[in-house]
Order: C-alpha cells, then structure tokens, then sequence
C-alpha cells in the first residue's frame, strides 16, 4: 500500500462549490504539507502543518484552509472554489529535517 | 528569500545522449538540496540528495554534486534511456534559515528521451 495516500483523484466542480482534498499518510510522519502544481511553475506551498497544533501558511494560502484532524491526516479545503485554482495538488509527508514524501496527485478541474 | 532557478526546457535527446540539467539556488545558511523525478501521471518522487558542500548524491546513473563556491547542483547522466523521460525538480530545504524546513523547489525541467 502507498505511504501516502490522496483521495479524489480527479475532481472536477463548479464555480463556488465547496471542496476538500484529503491525504493520509502511514509513514509516521509529524510533518504535513499541502502543494499545488501549475504548469511552468513547479510546486507552490499552500499550508504546512509540523503537528497536529501547529498549522502554517505558506506562499499561496489565499483562497484555501486546512485541517490537520490526526498525526496522520491533512485536509485541504477551498471554500468557494473558482476557476484559477484549476491545477494539480500534491500532499507531503516528512520527518523534522528529513526527505518529504508525496502523495499521487488530486487533479482538480473548476468550471 | 530561498530560491531555486532550474535551466529552461523542455529537453530533447536520443537514448544514450549525455545528460546535463543546471540548478542553481540562493538561500541563506547551509540548505539540503534535492533532485525530484516526476514520471507522466505521477506524484515526485526523490531522485537524490545532498546535504553538505561537496557532497555527491547519486541514484540509478543520475549524479549531483552540492557544490557551495557556485551555489549550483546540476543533475548529470551518462546514457539516458527513454525511461528517464519526466519531469525533474531541484529543491532546497533550508532547515536552518527562516523557511523552518520547507522545501523550495524551482519551475522543473520537462526531459524527452527519444529511441
């Protein structure tokens, strides 16, 4: 099974739905992070979470919340999504100072 | 702040060509720097890494080394296969500046190999 684990996959919603993007992780990890990819841009951080206490914003938060509801789950939610948050977001897991570890992807498409 | 400049692609090349992707960063302190793969429809994976200044880091023919009077970490192959076709990412991850551990990445270079 995968260390990290994204659920949907693909999503695609209408202009200001609600959607939240989940990742698991069974690496152990007390470190979390949420990404977004656009072409030509490589990844952008949007939150980072050290502990379940300890949730940061990262260069992009705008737009997004999120939840950290154990060590091992990260939730991302846009609360009224539109179309410029069309892209691919990656979750990450990491020990302090270590390698992070990505989940497969959520492709999100809004209409 | 930290940043990371990757050369500008895409990069074509026939199998067993020589490989070279320039990366270079800024950052405050003594960042680890990482070398990401992106195979079609995947998430990143870790290619390599390095930790130090002149460290090598070097995994399935793919080699860097961190090398600290130039700021850069070019990723290199000898013989590439078409297998290696993806996306590469150079990144930092400046634990001991103001960015507590994050990774930076830079734009990523997209690699054809063609048979």
């Amino acid at each position: 099974d995968a260390d990290v684990t994204q659920t949907p996959r693909n999503r695609i919603t209408k202009t200001g739905k609600r959607i939240m993007l989940e990742c698991s992780q069974t690496k152990g990890h007390d470190r979390m992070y949420w990404y977004r990819q656009d072409p030509g841009l490589g990844l952008q951080l949007i939150y980072y979470s050290f502990d379940v206490k300890d949730i940061n914003k990262g260069e992009i938060s705008d737009g997004y919340s999120v939840s950290r509801q154990a060590q091992a789950k990260f939730s991302l939610s846009l609360e009224s999504a539109i179309p410029n948050q069309t892209a691919l977001y990656f979750c990450a897991t990491s020990a302090q100072g270590g390698t992070q570890y990505f989940g497969p992807g959520t492709r999100l498409t809004v209409l | 702040g930290d940043s990371v400049t990757q050369m500008e692609g895409p990069v074509t090349l026939s199998e067993e060509a020589f490989l070279t992707i320039n990366c270079t960063y800024t950052a405050t302190g003594y960042p680890s720097l990482f070398w990401y793969v992106q195979y079609p429809g995947e998430g990143l994976q870790l290619l390599l890494k390095a930790t130090k200044a002149d460290d090598k880091g070097s995994n399935k023919g793919f080699e860097a080394t961190y090398r600290k009077e130039t700021t850069s970490f070019h990723l290199e192959k000898g013989s590439v296969q078409v297998s290696d076709s993806a996306v590469y990412f150079c990144a930092l991850n400046n634990a001991g500046g103001t960015s507590y551990g994050k990774l930076t990445f830079g734009q990523g270079t997209i690699l054809t190999v063609h048979p």
